[in-house]
């Protein structure tokens, strides 16, 4: 158990639709990650925030959008699915996010799109 | 430009062989920092060790073991008596000093019993 919790653990949507998905960091960290897995694309990073403040912005879509909460939890937003958006997105975190900072990964949440 | 590459895409050895697991990486930059992740059948990815470039000691961990060149550009993962939990994906990733956080394609290893 890394400590970061992600949920759902799975979800099923349609193309269109819009989801939430929802992360807690480990306690005491500050910096959080999102990341895409796909099958054709590999492990993709999307976007880091800090204390509250994006600080990298990778790969992520236009339709895809993300924040971190005063409390440190973070949302990532995904909006009018496509079929290539069904993957596993994780979510990790570190003290402070700082390439030196080991990240910490959760379980991943499982994005179907029908 | 950044790059991460993981030439083996699947691998199968049987119980108690030892595997070597190649991770070649490219940067221009001189501070980074190198990952291995485990991913096992759970989907979930684990945390297996972190190493900054300016420490190219060799590390080993029970029966993990991974050797760092800087010259060859290459952190290679070595499993010593490999056993069926060893059966996985591993992603080599590199960490640079602007945040961005590169992972190879991963290897599969499949340990047969």
């Amino acid at each position: 158990d890394s400590g970061v919790t992600q949920t759902p653990k799975h979800l099923i949507t349609a193309t269109g639709q819009r989801v939430t998905l929802r992360c807690s960091p480990r306690s005491g960290d500050l910096s959080v990650y999102w990341y895409q897995q796909s099958l054709d694309q590999g492990l993709q990073f999307l976007i880091q925030y800090y204390n509250g403040e994006e600080r990298a912005k990778g790969n992520i879509l236009e339709r895809f959008s993300a924040q971190q909460f005063p409390d440190l939890h973070s949302e990532l937003n995904l909006s009018s699915l496509e079929l290539g958006d069904s993957a596993l997105y994780f979510c990790a975190s570190s003290v402070t996010g700082d390439p030196g900072n080991t990240i910490y990964f959760g379980e991943g949440s499982w994005l179907t799109v029908v | 430009a950044q790059k991460v590459t993981q030439a083996q895409t699947e691998i199968s050895v049987v119980e108690k062989e030892d595997v070597t697991l190649d991770c070649v990486y490219e940067t221009r930059d001189t501070t980074y920092y190198l990952f291995w992740y485990k991913q096992p059948p759970s989907g979930e990815l684990v945390f297996l060790i972190r190493r900054n470039s300016f420490d190219e000691q060799n590390e080993i961990s029970g029966r993990y073991s991974w050797n760092f060149q800087k010259s060859t550009s290459s952190f290679n993962f070595t499993i010593t008596a490999s056993q069926v939990v060893d059966s996985a994906v591993y992603f080599c990733a590199l960490f640079n000093t602007g945040n961005q956080f590169y992972f190879g394609t991963g290897t599969s290893l499949t340990v047969i019993p």
